[in-house]
C-alpha cells in the first residue's frame, strides 16, 4: 500500500512568484490536512480538507490556498511568495474528518524563496 | 501561553536511559497524538490517545484527562531513538489539530 507522496519534493522560488505543491494521500482516505514546518515557528497547521471541502483553516494569509480532488488528491499554492514562505510543506492523510483515525505523513516538500 | 506545552525541550541521554517527555494541553480534546520526526523530516505517528495508557514495543504513552497531560516513554533507550518527539491534541471544538513545539531527544551510544 502506497504512503503519502508529496511532489515535489525540494523547491526553488523567487520572491514574488507562485508555487503549487501537491499531495497524494493514501488509497481510502479522503482527509489531507496541510502543515508548515519552520525551524523558529515549529509545525503550523494551514488547512483540512475532505470530500473537496476545506474544513479548518489554520491563521494564515489568503497568499495560501489549496483544493482537493475527486480523487482525494489535494494541493496548495502560495502566491506573491516571501522570503519568510522558505519551509518545509507537510501533508498528512488520514481516513476520515472529527472522529480521529489517526495520520500518516508524506515526506514533505521543502521551498526555498530566494 | 501555547495551548500545548511539550517539556523538556531538549534532552541528551545515555543508551539504556528511561525517557519521559511531557505534554500539556490547556484546550479540551478529543484525541492526542504523539508523532517521531527524524532529522531527514519525516513524521511517523506513534500513538493516538483519548484515554489511559498504549503501548507499542519500548514506547508507552499515558493520557490523564483530569489533568490535561501526556508522557511518552521509552524504555531501553537507543541512538536510534534519537528524533523530534511532537505532542499534537485535535480541539473538540473545532476538530483542530495543535501542534507542541516538539522535545529534541539525543540518544548517545
Amino acid at each position: 500500500k502506497a504512503g503519502v507522496t508529496q511532489t515535489p519534493r525540494y523547491l526553488i522560488k523567487t520572491r514574488g512568484q507562485q508555487v503549487t505543491l501537491s499531495c497524494s494521500p493514501i488509497s481510502g482516505h479522503r482527509s489531507v490536512s496541510w502543515y508548515q514546518q519552520t525551524p523558529g515557528q515549529g509545525l503550523q497547521f494551514l488547512f483540512e480538507y475532505f470530500s473537496e471541502t476545506q474544513r479548518n483553516k489554520g491563521n494564515f494569509p489568503g497568499r495560501f490556498s489549496g483544493r482537493q480532488f475527486s480523487n482525494s488528491r489535494s494541493e496548495m499554492n502560495v502566491s506573491t511568495l516571501e522570503l519568510g514562505d522558505s519551509a518545509l510543506y507537510l501533508c498528512a492523510s488520514s481516513l476520515g474528518l472529527g472522529q480521529d483515525y489517526g495520520y500518516t505523513f508524506g515526506s514533505g516538500t521543502r521551498l526555498t524563496v530566494v | 501561553k501555547n495551548e500545548v506545552e511539550q517539556s523538556p525541550q531538549n534532552l541528551t541521554a545515555q543508551e539504556g536511559e528511561f525517557i519521559t517527555i511531557n505534554c500539556s494541553y490547556s484546550v479540551g480534546i478529543s484525541a492526542l497524538h504523539w508523532l517521531q520526526q527524524h532529522p531527514g523530516g519525516g513524521i511517523v505517528s506513534l500513538f493516538m490517545l483519548s484515554s489511559g495508557k498504549k503501548k507499542h514495543g519500548r514506547l508507552i504513552a499515558t493520557i490523564n484527562i483530569q489533568e490535561k497531560h501526556s508522557s511518552l516513554h521509552i524504555t531501553a533507550s537507543h541512538p536510534r531513538d534519537s528524533a523530534v518527539y511532537i505532542c499534537a491534541v485535535r480541539g473538540a471544538s473545532n476538530y483542530q489539530l495543535i501542534w507542541g513545539a516538539g522535545t529534541k531527544l539525543i540518544i548517545k551510544p
